[in-house]
């Protein structure tokens, strides 16, 4: 079975652009969340979604929002990009159901430098 | 809101060495998870080793193992016979269902080195 896959791998921006960020869960997943990964530091939660509602959204500007489809992938969009927006973008699967504690299984990721 | 505090920058052991990373927390909630994950040059977050709160046996993965506190609020992950396939970032990670943000809460991380 394929893992959590993220497209794409690199991307290079100006700023003041706007960004898409793809993800596609391991199958039978229902829930992806997104994490940004600043270097140096731990990931921090941004979104997630769950049936294709938000179930949760971490502390970051409403330039950030996302959306998940009805195959329950997903992407994250970042407008009006900042130098500070350059990180790490994790998304990560699960299947969604609390009580097994949130086991998320992540991707590989997509590094966004902004310029 | 929840902390998580990692306060080994980098770790450095010896191949076939035993090695633990330390972890403390901080959370007013009594049924939480923790979570350890190993990121490696890669990039990619792989999950280690999970503990329930309520249960006060401590969670063991092969060579990985946790020391749960809960009363400290501690949460150390011991490696055993350490591998060069362990270098890597671990971080350690909190969540707790209902807080409404619904997402991990992780630590800076600990560089692992392993010497041959």
């Amino acid at each position: 079975d394929a893992g959590v896959t993220q497209s794409p791998t690199h991307l290079i921006k100006t700023r003041g652009q706007q960004v898409t960020l793809r993800c596609s869960p391991i199958s039978g997943h229902k829930s992806v969340s997104w994490y940004q990964q600043v270097l140096g530091q731990g990931p921090q939660f941004i979104f997630q979604y769950y049936e294709k509602e938000e179930r949760g959204r971490g502390n970051f500007p409403d330039r950030f929002s996302a959306r998940q489809f009805p195959n329950y992938s997903s992407e994250l969009n970042v407008n009006a990009l900042l130098l500070g927006d350059s990180a790490l973008y994790l998304c990560a699967s699960s299947l969604g159901n609390r009580v097994e504690g949130e086991k998320l299984f992540f991707g590989s990721g997509t590094q966004l430098s902004v310029l | 809101a929840q902390t998580v505090t990692q306060s080994q920058p980098e770790m450095s052991v010896q191949e076939a060495e035993t090695v633990t990373l330390s972890c403390t927390y901080d959370t007013s909630e009594s049924d939480y998870y923790l979570f350890w994950y190993k990121q490696p040059p890669s990039r990619q977050m792989i999950l280690v080793i999970r503990q329930e709160a309520y249960k006060q046996q401590n969670a063991t993965e092969n060579r990985f193992s946790v020391n749960f506190q809960k009363a400290a609020k501690s949460f150390s992950l011991k490696i055993s016979d350490s591998q060069l396939g362990d270098a890597a970032m671990y971080f350690c990670a909190y969540y707790y269902s209902g807080g409404g943000a619904d997402g991990l809460t992780f630590g800076k991380g600990t560089h692992l080195i392993i010497q041959p």
